[in-house]
């Protein structure tokens, strides 16, 4: 079955520990990408990944890192969390980065940072 | 820089009721433009998307969104809703590239909840 996989589905930890939400895709797409969903403000990227060893700045890159080591996998790395990246964080992906392509969704992580 | 209003936070209709989710966009640049759905507890899927041609488009479940270049529109419309239509929809648009591709950010607006009651 086609998916994004995302884990951990849901975290509570404290500020300043470091974290890491892995993202994994089975469809051997070209493009990934990080959003954070806050009630009322929507959606917004993060980084996203054109391919392998290609990333880039979303809208909200600010206390995020990410890595594309490999086609499958996206993870999304806090250094040193703090209570205003408590969010609901979406990975998503698609055939490449032409955007005509519909993107596929995970399910969501549920992070909240303490 | 771009940006989506979708101009209602929330809508609530009455099941078999005809339904419009409205969504402005602005942008100086030729654009793609979707709508996506979110059911409770689940990640986006897409409904319908915009590239080129006819300005009405057709999606699953029934719904359909026309793109209306001088408004700078692209409302999301379903004649006849059903209870399992409850969930929230999101408007999306991203710059079109000269060649044809886009820049890979998709700027979303902030959520529309459909709320269908029997």
């Amino acid at each position: 079955e086609a998916q994004v996989t995302q884990n951990p589905r849901y975290l509570i930890t404290v500020t300043g520990k470091k974290l890491t939400v892995t993202c994994s895709q089975n469809m051997n797409h070209e493009y990934m990408s990080w959003y954070r969903q806050d009630p009322g403000l929507g959606l917004r990227q993060i980084y996203y990944s054109m391919n392998v060893e290609v990333t880039d700045k979303g809208d909200v890159p600010e206390g995020y890192k990410v890595s594309r080591k490999e086609k499958r996998n996206f993870p999304l790395i806090l250094e040193s969390p703090s209570p205003n990246q408590t969010s609901l964080y979406f990975c998503a992906s698609s055939t490449s980065g032409n955007i005509n392509q519909p993107q596929h969704f995970g399910d969501g992580t549920r992070l909240s940072i303490l | 820089a771009q940006s989506v209003t979708q101009l209602d936070s929330q809508v609530p209709v009455f099941e078999e009721a005809p339904v419009e989710l409205r969504c402005n966009y602005s942008s100086s640049v030729s654009v793609y433009l979707f709508w996506y759905v979110q059911y409770p507890n689940q990640g986006l899927q897409l409904l319908l998307k915009y590239l080129s041609g006819s300005t009405l488009v057709k999606g699953i479940n029934g719904f359909e969104a026309e793109f209306n270049k001088s408004q700078t529109s692209f409302h999301l419309r379903k004649p006849s809703v059903h209870i399992s239509d409850t969930a929230e929809y999101f408007c999306a648009v991203t710059h079109l590239l000269n060649y044809g591709g886009s820049q890979g950010n998709l700027i979303f607006g902030k959520g529309t909840k459909l709320s269908v009651k029997p």
